[in-house]
């Protein structure tokens, strides 16, 4: 079974700084890897997708690794502002098992950046 | 704009009562819809994959007759709470995707439901 891991937890930073959240995965077979942003109270807004082909993917501030091989994704945050404030949470879509299109979540950082 | 509607965001009802969600695709069919739940700092959990014309499958320890799924249409699926509880109180949320989940494109959430049950 697929079990993903983000590290940290939580974290709080002040405005500016550069930010690497980590998550690791068990099973390297998967489709894709994705980021996700959720903000307190809201749905989940998607950031990056990494498929399983590709080594990063970047948006802005953003930029996102895959290591397949070695089961990790790191998400980049560069030059962090209070507006970044939000729990970021990774996925990942395997592909085998008899649920094709469901995702494995980790339980998410929480990152805090105040000015 | 989303391409996954979620209705209704926000719901509080009694313990006792049931209460419907609705998950819609826009502008695309989806013959399979999964639901999620997830509880306060917690990762979220995979409940059951919605099949258009057929059963609902449910993961392990989550209770089929309490959860009823229906997804009469190719564009709707319902996850309905019956006999909610406050320990059913969440967040649930869909996703769908346009094309064949055999391969690897993007997967769409709806906006999610946050329930309370008082």
């Amino acid at each position: 079974k697929q079990e993903v891991t983000q590290i940290p937890a939580a974290l709080s930073v002040p405005e500016g700084e550069n930010l690497v959240l980590n998550c690791s995965f068990t099973d390297s077979a998967i489709y894709n890897l994705q980021w996700f942003r959720q903000d307190p109270g809201k749905g989940l807004t998607s950031l990056l997708l990494i498929q399983s082909s590709q080594r990063e993917q970047t948006s802005g501030r953003l930029n996102a690794s895959l290591d397949k091989s070695s089961g990790r994704s790191t998400l980049y945050i560069a030059a962090s502002q209070p507006g970044d404030s939000a729990t970021y949470l990774c996925a990942v879509r395997p592909r085998r098992g008899s649920t094709l299109g469901r995702l494995y979540f980790g339980r998410g950082t929480q990152l805090t950046v105040w000015p | 704009g989303a391409v996954v509607s979620q209705h209704p965001s926000w719901v509080i009802c009694k313990s006792g009562t049931s209460v419907k969600i609705e998950c819609r695709s826009l502008d695309f069919q989806a013959t399979t819809m999964f639901w999620y739940r997830q509880f306060p700092k917690q990762s979220l959990m995979l409940m059951a994959t919605s099949n258009e014309g057929s059963k609902a499958t449910y993961e392990q320890g989550v209770e089929k007759d309490k959860f009823l799924i229906n997804h009469a249409s190719l564009t709707l699926s319902t996850l309905t709470v019956t006999s909610a509880h406050p320990e059913d109180s969440s967040f649930y949320i869909c996703s769908a995707s346009p094309q064949s989940f055999s391969s690897g494109n993007t997967i769409y959430f709806g906006e999610g439901s946050w329930l309370t049950v008082v």
